[in-house]
């Protein structure tokens, strides 16, 4: 069965703090693909990364691809409380995506 | 705008009642989903199609219908026969890559938060 796994699934952390979410896959695929959801609304896309290596960044956020290992991380730099919601990270799989469980971030001011 | 619309925003639903979630697309994709996610919960896919006319079951399809008559649009019927259909519903949609069976990243409507009185 084809897995997309988030650790943790819960963080709580003060402001200020950095902190990094890994997302293993088993696909096969190249491309990984994140996503935030604040509380009672939908998703929204936060990083498509394309290849082995890939690396963006927006803000406080950086996201990073090793298919070798089939490992994504999503690293936080000095937290804000506006960074609080659930980040989902997906893989592409035989016409569907596969989702993650999520991480429910949590950032004490 | 292009975008995903769904309707209602809310929904109630009495026993033994069918009721139809709206997902309309103008983003000229192929793909169109559908997900049901529960409070505190992930995404559990219930339905999606790749093209008109053709749709396939995901892990939670009992209960639920659908149709994918044009591109733009891909309803789901909650049946009466899913017993516990209080949720957070979410359709997006997603083009197709180049790549044989390689789906793009997906983009997602507002949601339906469906009740059952």
């Amino acid at each position: 069965e084809l897995k997309v796994e988030q650790n943790p699934l819960f963080l709580s952390m003060q402001e200020g703090k950095n902190y990094t979410i890994y997302c293993n896959y088993s696909t096969t695929s190249d491309r990984l693909y994140w996503y935030r959801q604040d509380p009672g609304k939908s998703l929204e896309s936060l990083f498509v990364l394309l290849s082995n290596g890939a690396v963006k960044q927006e803000g406080r956020l950086m996201a990073s691809l090793d298919t070798k290992a089939r490992l994504s991380t999503l690293h936080i730099t000095a937290a804000v409380h506006d960074l609080s919601a659930t980040y989902f990270c997906a893989s592409p799989s035989k016409g569907k995506i596969i989702f993650g469980k999520g991480t429910r971030l949590h950032i004490l001011p | 705008d292009g975008g995903i619309t769904q309707s209602p925003k809310y929904l109630f639903r009495k026993e033994g009642q069918n009721v139809t979630l709206s997902c309309e697309q103008n983003l000229n994709h192929d793909a169109m989903y559908w997900y049901r996610q529960d409070p505190g919960q992930g995404l559990r896919l219930i339905y999606y199609s790749q093209i008109v006319n053709d749709f396939q079951k995901g892990d939670i399809a009992e209960g639920y219908s659908v149709s994918r008559e044009k591109k733009e649009s891909f309803p789901l019927t909650v049946t009466s026969a899913q017993k516990n259909p209080t949720a957070f519903y979410l359709c997006a949609s997603s083009s197709t890559l180049p790549i044989a069976g390689v789906r793009d990243e997906q983009f997602f409507g507002p949601g339906t938060r469906l009740t059952v009185l």
